[in-house]
């Protein structure tokens, strides 16, 4: 079964408006990662969160983590037309040693 | 940013033909990873690897086949392509830290 579900899974504002994704998975884990993926392309890592961690920033993005509710969240603040793509979250459970279970990701379009 | 190069980009080829898609990372990861992806679709883990000599199946099912003879070369094979073999294939690495880098990953179109 899947681990990760996002919502929405597509979300479409103007430039400047923040943007949230959220995601939710079923077993525990060692950490969530979120990973952005531009049309066609490979995936690149935006930020990790631990178990132990509630929240975490990068630039523009903030992510928090729930892990009694199983569910996390990434927030892109003051969006650009350049952040327009899929972003996926993917967690690490618990004893599986560093393998990836990706959702299936969230469609953002930033309109100029 | 990331030293993982998957080639080719964009093959095209005839059912039935053997094919290997090409991995290389120069990070010295011990862990490498190949994903299948369908388009606006998530990633399903189809092969990989702790280290030399160590290969594993992922959660989704693969004709494929994959080998780890060297740390930084992870080549994932398909004896005879099929039509329903057409996907994205992206590969990855990751060290300590758990974070993962992908490759361009190889777009296949099995006519």
């Amino acid at each position: 079964s899947q681990q990760g579900e996002e919502d929405p899974q597509a979300l479409s504002i103007q430039e400047g408006e923040n943007a949230t994704m959220n995601c939710s998975y079923k077993t525990s884990i060692n950490n969530l990662q979120w990973y952005r993926q531009n049309s066609g392309r490979g995936l690149v890592h935006l930020i990790l969160i631990r178990s132990n961690e509630r929240e975490k920033h990068s630039g523009r993005l903030r992510v928090t983590l729930d892990t009694s509710k199983k569910s996390s969240s990434l927030l892109i603040t003051a969006s650009r037309a350049a952040d327009t793509a899929s972003y996926f979250c993917a967690t690490d459970a618990t004893g599986n040693t560093g393998k990836l279970i990706f959702g299936q990701g969230t469609t953002l379009q930033v309109k100029p | 940013e990331a030293d993982i190069y998957q080639t080719p980009r964009y093959l095209v080829i005839g059912t039935g033909k053997k094919i290997t898609l090409e991995c290389s990372q120069t990070m010295g990861h011990d862990k490498m990873y190949w994903y299948q992806q369908d388009p606006g679709m998530e990633l399903h883990l189809i092969h990989y690897s702790y280290g030399v000599n160590s290969t594993e199946k992922g959660d989704l099912s693969s004709e494929s086949t994959v080998s780890r003879i060297r740390t930084e070369h992870f080549p994932l094979t398909l004896e005879s392509a099929r039509p329903s073999h057409t996907s994205q294939y992206l590969c990855a690495s990751s060290g300590e830290t758990g974070r993962q880098y992908f490759g361009a990953g190889t777009r296949l179109s099995v006519l």
